[in-house]
């Protein structure tokens, strides 16, 4: 079956630097993956996604890089801001989603 | 329109009653979703709705009971519930299913229903 994980509950960072999420997955046949973030008292909000065919994609301020040898992809939010402060999901093909990290920006 | 609606946004209910959730969305999307979401955990699947049909159901109790009268409603009956129940219930929708390998299958989420079992 479709597992994916992430690897740190909690992560801090000054605003204005860059911030790193990561997220493992077991299947190696897996095909696409999201990724999501949940402000308090919100719905998850779609990021960013990615194929199996891609080793990286861009958005606006984020990137998201997989590496399918090591079955671990990563979010990059550049020049973090206050409003990125959310927990952050991946999720893999199944909508299985990971357990989350949350991302404190300090001021 | 770009926006999932669900009601209530609160709902408190006993282990006998029969209640139900609504999510509504206006952006021509074919596939709906129900996720429930328990306090520090992520969203779990529940149902998939494909072209108003049920396309996956991830063994849930029947005591949750999905239905799609048309393309922009998506309700969720509850039936004798259990206090174990009580979580947030979101729905979300996307243009095409999420399976399909197109570029349109981005999910839209509502703010979800916080539901309270006694």
């Amino acid at each position: 079956g479709e597992s994916v994980g992430l690897h740190l509950p909690t992560l801090s960072v000054q605003e204005g630097d860059n911030s790193i999420i990561n997220c493992a997955y077991s299947n190696s046949a897996s095909d696409y993956f999201i990724w999501y973030k949940q402000e308090s008292g919100k719905g998850p909000q779609f990021i960013i996604d990615i194929r199996s065919n891609m080793d990286k994609r861009q958005g606006q301020r984020v990137t998201v890089l997989l590496n399918k040898t090591v079955k671990h992809l990563s979010l990059q939010i550049a020049a973090t801001q206050p409003g990125d402060s959310a927990v952050y999901f991946c999720a893999g093909e199944k909508l299985t989603f990971g357990t989350g990290t949350r991302l404190t920006i300090i001021p | 329109d770009t926006e999932v609606t669900q009601t209530p946004k609160h709902l408190v209910m006993g282990m006998t009653n029969k209640k139900s959730l609504k999510c509504e969305q206006h952006m021509g999307h074919r596939a709906m979703y129900w996720y429930k979401q328990k306090a520090k955990k992520p969203p779990e699947l529940m149902f998939v709705y494909s072209y108003e049909k049920l396309s996956i159901n991830e063994s849930v109790p029947s005591r949750f009971s999905p239905e799609c009268p048309n393309s922009s409603l998506l309700n969720l009956h509850l039936h004798a519930l259990q206090p174990e129940d009580s979580a947030l219930y979101l729905c979300a929708s996307s243009q095409d299913d999420y399976r399909s390998i197109s570029s349109y299958n981005e999910q839209f989420f509502g703010p979800g229903t916080r539901l309270t079992v006694l």
